[in-house]
């Protein structure tokens, strides 16, 4: 078994401001993912990174920059905070293996509100 | 574009009832569906998936149905309980080097009413 450590719990900020989430787990995964979740619209994929020092773009990745500096941990930077953006954002971790799908193990997320 | 859609959007169903809750896919190069299940407060957890080579996949109470050729998937809960109230995701996934990139339905918010 392991968990997915995000924090903070709940991050306010002002507008224009820059802020950082953060992101740990003891799976030993090697891929690891960024979701954004607001009220009604389902899960979007902002980043994700397959091995230590990788990233990749999801479909909601403009605005936000990532940084993964280990294998366990993966931390996503909000640029320029706006207030139309305040949502959950969700840290996941899984295995990939060739022709092989593996279960995404989530964070209990990261409560963002933007004054 | 919304590339998985799912319906409806909130259900409620009376403790010991069957749930149906369905999706819908657009992209063919989906070739396996997750349904996840997210409690208040916290982040959601895999529930059952199903690969696109098969038709149903059965876990207990929960069962998922799959139609390839009309891009089309349901959840099946029997015997609903009030600890499954939840909001539910379906997911598609496409597989990407070293990474399954899911694309998730808005979600159904289940009550189960005792």
């Amino acid at each position: 078994g392991g968990i997915i450590t995000q924090t903070p719990k709940f991050l306010i900020g002002q507008e224009g401001q820059k802020l950082t989430l953060k992101c740990q787990q003891n799976f030993n995964h090697d891929t690891m993912y960024w979701y954004r979740q607001d009220s009604g619209k389902g899960l979007r994929l902002i980043y994700y990174s397959i091995t230590e020092n990788d990233l990749q773009k999801g479909d909601l990745s403009e605005g936000y920059d990532a940084s993964r500096e280990k294998k366990s941990s993966f931390s996503l930077t909000v640029t320029s905070a706006q207030k139309n953006e305040m949502a959950v954002f969700l840290c996941a971790s899984s295995k990939v293996g060739l022709g092989v799908f593996y279960e995404q193990y989530f964070g209990p997320g990261t409560r963002l509100t933007v004054l | 574009q919304q590339q998985v859609r799912q319906s409806p959007q909130s259900l409620t169903v009376w403790e010991g009832g069957t749930t149906v809750l369905t999706c819908s896919y657009e992209d063919s190069t989906f070739n396996y569906f997750p349904w996840y299940q997210q409690f208040p407060g916290e982040g959601p957890a895999l529930l059952i998936s199903i690969l696109s080579v098969s038709d149903k996949k059965e876990d207990g109470r929960f069962t998922t149905f799959f139609n390839k050729r009309e891009k089309k998937l349901s959840l099946h809960i029997i015997d609903s309980q009030p600890g499954d109230s939840a909001t539910y995701f379906c997911a598609a996934s496409a597989r990407a080097e070293g990474a399954d990139r899911l694309t998730f339905g808005k979600g159904t918010q289940l009550i189960i009413q005792p």
